[in-house]
């Protein structure tokens, strides 16, 4: 079946850091992929997304990139800030289908 | 509010109790999903709706749980005879998408805990 396999986590980082939270998937065809953020005590949310490959999703200084090479949609923000401390979770979704299939989610705590 | 409610926010069930969680969705919006999250873990999906029609129940776990969306708006999540393992976060989402392909749109979720 389809899945999503996230970094392990906690990731804690300083202000102004550079953030790598890694992403791949395993799908048969070629899905959408989506970063979804979920700040405390709030739903989740869409943060970007890319719909084939080589598209680059960003949003907020966000910045991911759609990898059929190799399966992977890794989520970058080159320098990173308090308000970011969140739960980010990858998912995809098939182009037949409408569920999305989420990653296990990355807990990012950022410190002043 | 302009987003996607959910009630309770906190459920404590005994062992064996029923359950019903509710969704109001965006307003206008078509599609409807429920998903569950456990501990730690990133939402598994549950079912989707189309307006009133379920056109997929296939993530429900068990026949213990039942969806329903009888006028195509507010959606109903029942767990009968709620067992330990059903401790989760359940959280609904709507889109205005027809297909459900578009954006989802989330509540906080309704964290139900079994004793």
């Amino acid at each position: 079946g389809n899945s999503v396999t996230q970094m392990e986590g906690p990731v804690t980082l300083s202000e102004e850091a550079f953030l790598t939270i890694n992403c791949t998937y395993t799908a048969t065809g070629y899905p959408s992929l989506f970063w979804y953020v979920q700040y405390p005590g709030e739903g989740l949310q869409l943060l970007l997304k890319a719909t084939k490959a080589d598209d680059k999703g960003s949003n907020k200084g966000f910045e991911a990139t759609y990898r059929k090479e190799t399966t992977s949609f890794h989520l970058e923000k080159g320098s990173v800030q308090v308000s970011d401390s969140a739960v980010y979770f990858c998912a995809l979704r098939m182009p037949s289908g409408s569920r999305l299939t989420f990653g296990e989610g990355t807990q990012l705590t950022v410190n002043p | 509010g302009a987003g996607v409610s959910q009630s309770p926010r906190y459920k404590v069930a005994k062992r064996g109790q029923d359950v019903a969680l509710r969704c109001d969705p965006i307003s206008g919006h078509v599609s409807l999903f429920w998903y569950q999250q456990a501990l730690g873990q990133g939402p598994e999906f549950l079912t989707y709706f189309q307006n009133e029609a379920q056109l997929d129940k296939s993530g429900l776990p068990s026949d213990r749980f039942f969806a329903e969306r009888p006028e195509g708006s507010v959606s109903t999540l029942k767990i009968q005879r709620t067992q330990q393992e059903d401790s989760a976060v359940y959280l609904c989402a709507s889109s205005p998408d027809r297909v459900g392909t578009g954006e989802l749109f989330f509540g906080e979720g309704s964290r139900l805990t079994v004793l």
